[in-house]
């Protein structure tokens, strides 16, 4: 009964070596977010869709991209990842923006070699 | 600057020894506070939403009050698997970008049997 759903779990790149981490959902949400957290961090919003309506973070490097092509999925794609991009990538959903809950994934670990 | 400070970083509790978790905030344009709980590796998973001042909501042996500055989640008779990381958001109206969440760093909570 997974809901909001990211692949792969781990993933390993190298430095400089181009990565996309994937999301999907089943709750027909109009929102769909992506926050990078780093270890003992709180989780900082890179991007959120609504509908295809893209809304990026004034301090999101322009390192990372994204992508939604339907309602299902969105794409998160690191373009030359660095040391520091090494984090946990979680997706989460809503079906409004407003006053309305998170469902996340369970988040893809990014390790950068 | 909207702020979201979480209170204490780490707790350790011996099992059935009740405790709070503190949540303060300094924003403006409140839309809801948010308590999430994370366990290593996963995805924040939802608890609770309050939207005014002297709402509480109650989950088993969880409770969330809030207050116009903070909010506490209490833990009454802790067991062992009551041990996470619980995760404080904030919603605020941003005149720029819409309705955005801020995020604690979380309490690390560790219940021993």
């Amino acid at each position: 009964d997974a809901m909001v759903i990211q692949n792969p779990r781990y993933q390993v790149t190298q430095f400089g070596k181009p990565v996309t981490l994937s999301c999907s959902q089943t709750l027909n949400h109009n929102v769909m977010y992506w926050y990078q957290q780093k270890s003992s961090q709180a989780p900082k919003l890179l991007f959120h869709y609504y509908d295809k309506d893209f809304n990026n973070e004034a301090d999101t490097p322009d390192n990372f991209q994204s992508r939604r092509p339907n309602t299902s999925f969105c794409f998160l794609d690191i373009r030359s990842p660095g040391l520091g991009d090494a984090a946990m990538y979680l997706c989460a959903t809503s079906r409004e923006s407003r006053d309305e809950k998170l469902f996340f994934g369970s988040g893809t670990q990014l390790s950068v070699l | 600057e909207d702020q979201v400070t979480q209170s204490p970083e780490a707790l350790r509790l011996q099992e059935g020894e009740s405790s709070s978790l503190n949540c303060s905030y300094t924003v403006s344009g409140l839309r809801g506070l948010f308590w999430y709980r994370q366990d290593p590796g996963k995805g924040p998973e939802f608890l609770f939403t309050l939207y005014s001042a002297g709402e509480e909501k109650e989950k088993e042996r969880l409770k969330a009050t809030l207050t116009k500055k903070e909010s506490f989640l209490h833990i009454t008779a802790p067991k062992p698997e009551d041990s996470a990381t619980y995760l404080c958001a904030v919603q605020a109206e941003n005149v720029y970008t819409g309705n955005q969440f801020y995020f604690g760093t979380g309490t690390s909570l560790t219940v021993i049997p």
